[in-house]
């Protein structure tokens, strides 16, 4: 059972463009949405996150929308440049639990093109 | 100061062969977890670490994986027989809260291993 899914698969954006990216969720109990950026060979780095108390929080380019009642939440790149190019991971986590594992969407590959 | 280390960075192993893989978490960090990476895809949970504490190893794949953090800080992750279904990246990630909050993770660059 996939419990974060998250679409596109890859993503190609023009410099300048908006690139967006969708998650939906479906354990109730998450209560923490973070967004994971990677690039080749090394690891996830915290991009931004997003708790459902609020339903948008954006830091600098980087916006994320939440829809609670949808279950839905989603990644906003705006002014895309071409160093923003890798993998972009949404991911949940109930942090009320005793233990912080993270579940993860299985990644959007982010091109932009110069 | 450093961040999450994770040796060796690449490991080729013949099916059947024993490996460990090694984590050092940044100083202090009480939490720490090991995820598995497939290729294409994201990362999967398999074991968590409070201090020397393991309090979950519900995604361990089976009884060849071994976790351990013995005083607390660098982890050793083992996997006896190694099949060819294991090759990945393993990622180490480590946190400085415990129980509640919502303290980012942060990750090594993992370790990809081959088994051929």
């Amino acid at each position: 059972q996939q419990q974060v899914k998250q679409s596109p698969q890859s993503l190609i954006v023009q410099k300048g463009g908006i690139s967006i990216i969708n998650c939906a969720y479906e354990n109730t109990a998450f209560d923490y949405f973070p967004w994971y950026q990677q690039f080749p060979g090394k690891g996830p780095a915290l991009l931004i996150a997003i708790r459902p108390d609020v339903s948008e929080k954006k830091e600098g380019r980087f916006t994320i929308s939440f829809n609670k009642s949808a279950k839905q939440f989603s990644l906003h790149i705006m002014d895309s440049q071409p160093g923003d190019s890798a993998t972009y991971f949404c991911a949940a986590r109930n942090s009320g639990g005793s233990n912080y594992k993270l579940t993860f969407g299985k990644g959007t590959l982010l091109t932009v093109n110069p | 100061g450093a961040g999450v280390s994770q040796s060796p960075r690449y490991k080729v192993a013949k099916r059947g062969q024993d490996v460990a893989l090694r984590c050092d978490p940044i100083s202090g960090h009480v939490s720490l977890f090991w995820y598995q990476q497939a290729l294409g895809q994201g990362p999967e949970f398999l074991t968590y670490f409070q201090n020397e504490a393991q309090l979950d190893k519900s995604g361990l794949p089976s009884d060849r994986f071994f976790a351990e953090r013995p005083e607390g800080s660098v982890s050793t992750l083992k996997i006896q027989r190694t099949q060819q279904e294991d090759s990945a990246v393993y990622l180490c990630a480590s946190s400085d809260e415990a129980a509640g909050g919502y303290n980012e993770q942060f990750f090594g660059p993992g370790t990809r291993l081959t088994v051929l």
